[in-house]
């Protein structure tokens, strides 16, 4: 199984202040026939299902706020949210679906400083 | 705007079969992959396996004896039986859908909390 782990296990940052998650794989999630990443980021609010926010690595779901983005390749990811708001208190979690069982990394959850 | 609804038992004791069945409705069933996954209470998230309109299916290893997600395509629904299941598997349930076979859970249901308790 690839094995994805994400760093800090939690953050507090001011409102309006940028707030940076990382993600790592334990294999490159890069496809080299698309040169695709097969990494996702989802949000998750306290007794809600994940929503998700970013796939492909650095492409933005629909009706995703552009506060949000991914970046990175190969092993090394990143979710940056420029300006923190109330409402992206949450965990947010990266999965890679590169290959099954699709994993998931351990959260990271971004409270108000 | 694709919704998913689901149900099933959710209190179970000791080598009792898990059942959850997911409903969906605002899209075009074939046109998607169909995915189980669970977080137990407070901790991260586990896939279970997914399945597509052709009955294909991809199981997680760790759960692959126990698992069977089968599809109804007459009714738009999909299902997860888990079997013999024990306290650790106490957890919410998620079904989900997705657009690509190898890809994210774009469209989630609104979780089932499913306890095993003797």
């Amino acid at each position: 199984d690839i094995v994805m782990t994400q760093s800090p296990d939690s953050l507090a940052v001011s409102l309006g202040e940028r707030a940076t998650i990382s993600c790592k794989s334990s294999q490159s999630v890069l496809f080299s026939s698309n040169s695709k990443n097969y990494l996702a980021w989802y949000q998750q609010k306290p007794g809600q299902p994940p929503k998700l926010l970013i796939y492909w690595a650095s492409t933005r779901e629909s009706g995703v706020p552009d506060r949000f983005s991914g970046s990175g390749s190969g092993t090394d990811f990143t979710l940056t949210v420029s300006s923190l708001q109330a409402e992206d208190v949450a965990v947010y979690y990266c999965q890679q679906y590169f290959n099954t069982p699709f994993t998931f990394g351990p959260g990271t959850k971004v409270d108000i400083k | 705007q694709v919704q998913l609804q689901q149900w099933g038992t959710r209190l179970l004791k000791p080598s009792d079969t898990l059942s959850l069945t997911c409903a969906v409705s605002g899209g075009s069933f074939s046109d998607y992959c169909w995915t189980w996954i669970r977080q137990p209470p407070g901790k991260g998230l586990e896939w279970i396996g997914q399945i597509i309109q052709s009955g294909s299916t991809n199981y997680n290893p760790s759960l692959k004896s126990r698992v069977t997600i089968s599809v109804d395509t007459s009714k738009n629904q999909f299902s997860l039986k888990l079997s013999s299941v024990t306290a650790a598997d106490t957890a919410v349930y998620y079904c989900a859908g997705g657009r690509h076979y190898f890809g994210p859970a774009d469209y989630w249901g609104q979780g089932t909390l499913v306890t095993v308790s003797s």
